[in-house]
């Protein structure tokens, strides 16, 4: 455990609305990244945020935003919602760590349910 | 474009029982590869890292190996336990802080 903390941890939508996930990471953790966990499947990278700054994106529609504030914290705001966006929202943050190498550290995810 | 593939997808043994979860990759130019558990519904606990220039980690009853020429890594649970009983993930990393491309995951389950 990381220190990285999620909000909220389950919310339901309704299709065509607009969601927002917050993820705080440990203090002095400056990069973000978020991912997708569908069901029975591995997460997919969406995109990572470092210094206020998208610098790498996955596959993802544009109806996926991010932003990053001056203190690492992050939000993901997905619009239009289809049903097909249900899944378990991770944020993660990486650090140099222990193993000499650069390890990401997962938060316990956002559960969203689009019905 | 990575791809990461684990088997089997899920696997059930008895308790006590040595076992070992595959992970391929399809590039091999990789910068570390870590091993995750899940448990249902939570969040990603990392167990191993393994750089791209080591050959194998340990931890308690766990080991992963890493052959990176052959694109392949195992991670060997010994004396296994009821409590080990998750999806076990394994994840590949292109670049220091780059994305993690996941591969599915193998749903263990072990029986007492």
């Amino acid at each position: 455990d990381a220190g990285v903390t999620q909000s909220p941890t389950h919310l339901i939508k309704t299709r065509g609305q607009q969601v927002t996930l917050r993820c705080s990471p440990k203090s002095g953790h400056d990069t973000v990244s978020w991912y997708q966990q569908a069901l029975g499947q591995g997460p997919q990278f969406i995109f990572q945020y470092y210094e206020e700054e998208e610098r790498q994106r996955g596959n993802f529609p544009d109806r996926f935003s991010g932003h990053q504030f001056p203190n690492y914290s992050s939000e993901l705001n997905v619009n239009a919602l289809l049903l097909g966006d249900s899944a378990l929202y991770l944020c993660a943050t990486y650090l140099f760590g222990t193993s000499g190498s650069y390890e990401q550290y997962f938060g316990p995810g956002t559960r969203l349910t689009v019905t | 474009k990575q791809e990461v593939t684990q088997i089997p997808a899920a696997l059930s043994v008895p308790e006590g029982e040595n076992l070992v979860l595959n992970c391929s990759f399809t590039d091999s130019a990789i910068y570390n590869l870590q091993w995750f558990r899940q448990d249902p519904g939570k969040g990603l606990t990392s167990l191993l890292l393994i750089q791209s220039s080591q050959r194998e980690q340990t931890s308690g009853r766990l080991n992963a190996s890493l052959d990176k020429s052959s694109g392949r890594s195992t991670l060997y649970i010994a004396a296994s336990q009821p409590g080990d009983s998750a999806t076990y993930l394994c994840a590949v990393s292109g670049n220091a802080g780059n994305m993690l491309t996941f591969g599915g995951g193998t749903r263990l389950m072990v029986k007492p």
